[in-house]
């Protein structure tokens, strides 16, 4: 089955830690993108990218960081600077550019 | 940047019913998609549409880009149709922004 796939579903870190969430897909999209969900709100770009090796800043870049080694992964770091990394994080893709996006079924990050 | 707004916020119906979501949008966009998160939280894609009229089932989608809005009709609403539904628009790059989403219960 083609699809998106995120890991861990739920994931738990003390304050202080870096935490990496895990993308994957195997719909050979080019573009893949990082969301945040906050409770009631919609969802706000964190990172996208394009092609391998490259990728460029959303609207809420600041504490993460991200790498595009494979076509198929596109993994997240939450850092320690993300002054309020508790959050719903979204990954999905699309064929290129202005296409549809695709989500996975998101990793549930609380940090105390 | 761009706004999208979505209206009403929240929707309470009884099984059913008929409704009309709205999604308004503050400049020209180069597409448009409608999503419905469930309550695990997954974002399931119901329609992508720049333009004109589109239907699946129950679930149609208009948008009139010149006039900068889109409109989602659910028809006979079932208990299933409950969840979160989202606008989200492509403007200049290839990055979507979203709305504030629609809550929408359906109660039996």
């Amino acid at each position: 089955d083609g699809g998106i796939t995120q890991s861990p579903k739920y994931l738990f870190r003390k304050e202080g830690q870096n935490v990496t969430l895990s993308c994957e897909q195997n719909l050979n999209h080019d573009a893949m993108y990082w969301y945040r969900q906050d409770p009631g709100q919609g969802l706000r770009l964190i990172y996208y990218s394009q092609i391998v090796n490259d990728f460029q800043k959303g609207d809420i870049a600041e504490g993460y960081s991200v790498s595009r080694e494979k076509k198929e992964s596109f993994p997240l770091t939450v850092t320690s600077a993300q002054k309020n990394p508790t959050a719903f994080y979204l990954c999905a893709s699309s064929i290129e550019g202005i296409y549809e996006q695709y989500f996975g079924p998101g990793t549930r990050l609380t940090v105390t | 940047g761009i706004q999208v707004e979505q209206s009403p916020p929240d929707l309470i119906l009884q099984e059913g019913a008929n409704s009309t979501l709205r999604c308004n949008f503050s400049d020209s966009v180069n597409n448009l998609q409608w999503f419905h998160q469930n309550p695990w939280g997954q974002l399931i894609n119901l329609f992508y549409i720049p333009s004109g009229t589109k239907q699946n089932g129950r679930l149609s989608a208009t948008t009139v880009a010149t006039e900068r809005y889109s409109l989602l009709y659910i028809s006979s609403s079932q208990t299933t149709d409950s969840g979160v539904y989202f606008c989200a628009v492509f403007s200049g790059y290839s990055t979507l922004t979203f709305g504030k989403g629609t809550m929408l219960l359906v109660s039996p």
